[in-house]
């Protein structure tokens, strides 16, 4: 059965860091590009950052560019991100996402969600 | 403001059928494949089309997925309460060198 489970996620301060991070299971995790999208409170989903199978390409929205690092570890089975200078419009429900088979940006698996709170 | 565009909610009776827009450009929709998710908040996203027009297993055929262009169009037939969910396309964007969600629409049954 393919899980994915986020964990990290609690109250920060403005400025402050948090790292993300989200075990993957029952599937071959190095062969999957793997997403991390969020939902802000009253609002809709938004893509934050996305990383190929390898690690070798990563892709991020302008919102987080220079402040959030997204990576894995193959060998754990584990996705990470790493949020830098937060700010208040960082606070959401951060999901990690699995790409599917055919790899056109589609997610065929999503956790449940870790909650970040930037406040001060 | 979303790159692509949903309007923000559609209502129908039971048993009816809706139609979600979806509208972008050349730079996502129409060079990309769109995706589908069925989200209640607090819960986990579930994909309800891939590649414009596929349906994973498990998912009724109640709900197709069409693109035309730069628009793409999920529709629902037989409507029921438990489709009462926000509904969001998403896409890649080739210009942006990012993935794009549209702003979501909230689906009513009467």
């Amino acid at each position: 059965e393919v899980q994915v489970l986020e964990s990290g996620g609690g109250l920060v301060q403005p400025g402050g860091s948090l790292r993300l991070s989200c075990a993957a299971s029952g599937f071959t995790f190095s062969s999957c590009a793997m997403s991390w999208v969020r939902q802000a409170p009253g609002m809709g989903l938004e893509w934050v950052s996305g990383l190929s199978g390898s690690g070798g390409a990563t892709y991020y929205a302008d919102s987080v560019k220079g402040r959030f690092t997204i990576s894995r570890d193959n060998s754990k089975n584990t996705l990470y991100l790493q949020m830098n200078n937060l700010r208040a419009e960082d606070t959401a429900v951060y999901y990690c996402a699995k790409e599917g088979p055919t790899r056109h940006f589609d997610f065929d698996y999503w956790g449940q969600g870790a909650l970040v709170s930037v406040s001060s | 403001q979303s790159v692509l565009t949903q309007p923000p909610s559609v209502s129908a009776a039971p048993g009816q059928k809706v139609t979600i827009s979806c509208s972008g450009s050349s730079s996502n929709i129409g060079n990309n494949y769109v995706s589908w998710y069925q989200h209640l908040p607090g819960t986990a996203p579930r994909l309800l089309i891939y590649d414009n027009n596929k349906r994973p297993s498990g998912i009724p055929d109640r709900f197709s997925g069409s693109k035309s262009a730069t628009s793409a169009t999920l529709g629902i037939t037989g409507l029921q309460t438990g489709d009462e969910a926000d509904y969001y396309c998403a896409t890649w964007d080739s210009s942006l060198s990012a993935g794009v969600f549209g702003g979501g629409t909230q689906v009513t049954v009467l």
